[in-house]
């Protein structure tokens, strides 16, 4: 089965900082999909950024970026220029391609607590 | 287009009872995901439907059960309920199979006393 792990319970940044939240999976499959899901205090559960494995590009959305390390299975998230409605529990989440596989729907880490400081 | 919705929003049960929970997607997703939130255990996957047929299921007990409707709303139910179900159950819509983007609803908050 696979695993991810967020290894940062809670981060702070200052605003309008940048920070980088770590996730590392660990999978013996090839074709997959890597997800940062945001829960902000509402609990509506929102997708911040998507990644295909087999894209060696790194993905981008506006002030959302990841670095992808396929090979280290590494897939941190990195948010510039960091907003007060940033602050929100960040989930990154393995979804697995293959076939047979996705049996576990989508594997979600402990999530990391993000604190904007004003 | 309207966003997932969940109904109830907020349940009180009793140890022993059962209760059914409800998932309306976005018009014209066919597949729904329902996952499990606890403070200790995280983020866990119930179960997966796609065009009325399970897909995928986790690993939980047979009182976890559930069911998707022609019209692609979905339902699960919990049976004889215990403390540890207590949870925030989150039920997201996709337009194809999960790894599509999944738009999450705002949840049930289900209290066992």
């Amino acid at each position: 089965a696979q695993t991810v792990t967020q290894s940062q319970p809670e981060m702070s940044v200052q605003e309008a900082e940048t920070v980088t939240l770590s996730c590392t999976y660990d999978t013996s499959e090839s074709d997959y999909y890597l997800f940062w899901y945001k829960q902000p205090p509402s609990r509506q559960m929102i997708l911040v950024i998507r990644q295909e494995a087999y894209k060696q590009q790194n993905a981008t959305e506006n002030r959302f970026s990841v670095n992808f390390q396929k090979a280290a299975k590494s897939f941190s998230l990195k948010i510039s220029d960091s907003q007060l409605g940033d602050a929100a529990m960040y989930f990154c989440a393995y979804r697995s391609l293959e076939t047979g596989g996705g049996a576990d729907g989508l594997t979600f880490g402990k999530g990391t607590h993000l604190i904007i400081q004003p | 287009k309207a966003g997932v919705t969940q109904t109830p929003r907020y349940l009180i049960k009793t140890r022993g009872q059962q209760v059914t929970l409800s998932c309306s997607p976005i018009s014209g997703h066919r597949s729904v995901s329902w996952y499990q939130q606890t403070p200790g255990q995280g983020l866990q996957f119930l179960f997966e439907y796609f065009s009325e047929t399970q897909r995928n299921k986790g690993n939980f007990p047979g009182r976890f059960s559930g069911r998707q409707f022609s019209n692609s709303r979905s339902e699960m139910n919990v049976s004889t309920l215990e403390l540890g179900d207590s949870a925030l159950y989150l039920c997201a819509s996709s337009e194809g199979f999960s790894y599509n983007e999944q738009f999450f609803g705002p949840g049930t908050r289900l209290t066992v006393l």
